[in-house]
């Protein structure tokens, strides 16, 4: 079956560092795949989507591209804030059902 | 702006209480999912629903969890007897028609069971 996998936090950083959080998934077919947020106490919220190969979504300075050659679409983001600590899930959709298979999220950390 | 409502926000309860979470999904989504969040499990679908009708439950323990959509503008989630274990916080979810749209989440019900 269809899953992702993410690297395993927490990931610490300072204000102002470069950000990269991997993710990988293993899917038939052409998946759309996501990155969702969950910021303390809130559930989660679409950061940014992709739906094809080559595709690079973005939003809030965040940035990833679908990589169909290599399974995987990491997160970036060039310089990170203290805003930004919160828990961050890569997700895939291989269906029309809205269904998605999530990751194991991964916590991040900005210190100022 | 739409959102998911979720009520309550906030239950706490004894061992064998029966508990009900409500939902409002986007209006015009038809599809509703239920998640179960954890720091041991992560994030756990419970249940799915499109057009109110039960799509996948397979995730929920059948025994004491249920999971109705009475009509399309609210759905429930029901816990009876609930357990410490159940102790969680469970989070609703909506989709809108089209292949490739997501989900839009609630902000939760966090749910202690004492």
């Amino acid at each position: 079956g269809d899953s992702v996998t993410q690297m395993e936090g927490p990931v610490t950083l300072s204000e102002e560092a470069f950000l990269t959080i991997n993710c990988t998934y293993t899917a038939t077919g052409y998946p759309s795949l996501f990155w969702y947020v969950q910021y303390p106490g809130e559930g989660l919220q679409l950061l940014l989507k992709a739906t094809k190969a080559d595709d690079k979504g973005s939003n809030k300075g965040f940035e990833a591209t679908y990589r169909k050659e290599t399974t995987s679409f990491h997160l970036e983001k060039g310089s990170v804030q203290v805003s930004d600590s919160a828990v961050y899930f890569c997700a895939l959709s291989n269906n029309a059902g809205n269904m998605l298979t999530f990751g194991g999220g991964t916590r991040l950390m900005v210190k100022p | 702006d739409a959102r998911v409502t979720q009520t309550p926000r906030h239950k706490v309860t004894e061992m064998g209480q029966e508990v009900t979470m409500r939902c409002q999904p986007i209006l015009g989504h038809n599809t509703v999912f239920w998640y179960r969040q954890t720091m041991m499990q992560g994030l756990e679908l419970l249940a799915y629903f499109r057009n109110r009708a039960p799509l996948d439950d397979s995730g929920m323990p059948k025994d004491r969890f249920s999971a109705e959509m009475p009509d399309a503008t609210l759905a429930t989630l029901k816990i009876q007897p609930s357990e410490p274990r159940d102790s969680a916080v469970y989070f609703c979810a909506s989709g809108s028609p089209g292949p490739l749209d997501t989900q839009y989440f609630g902000p939760g019900t966090r749910l202690t069971v004492l």
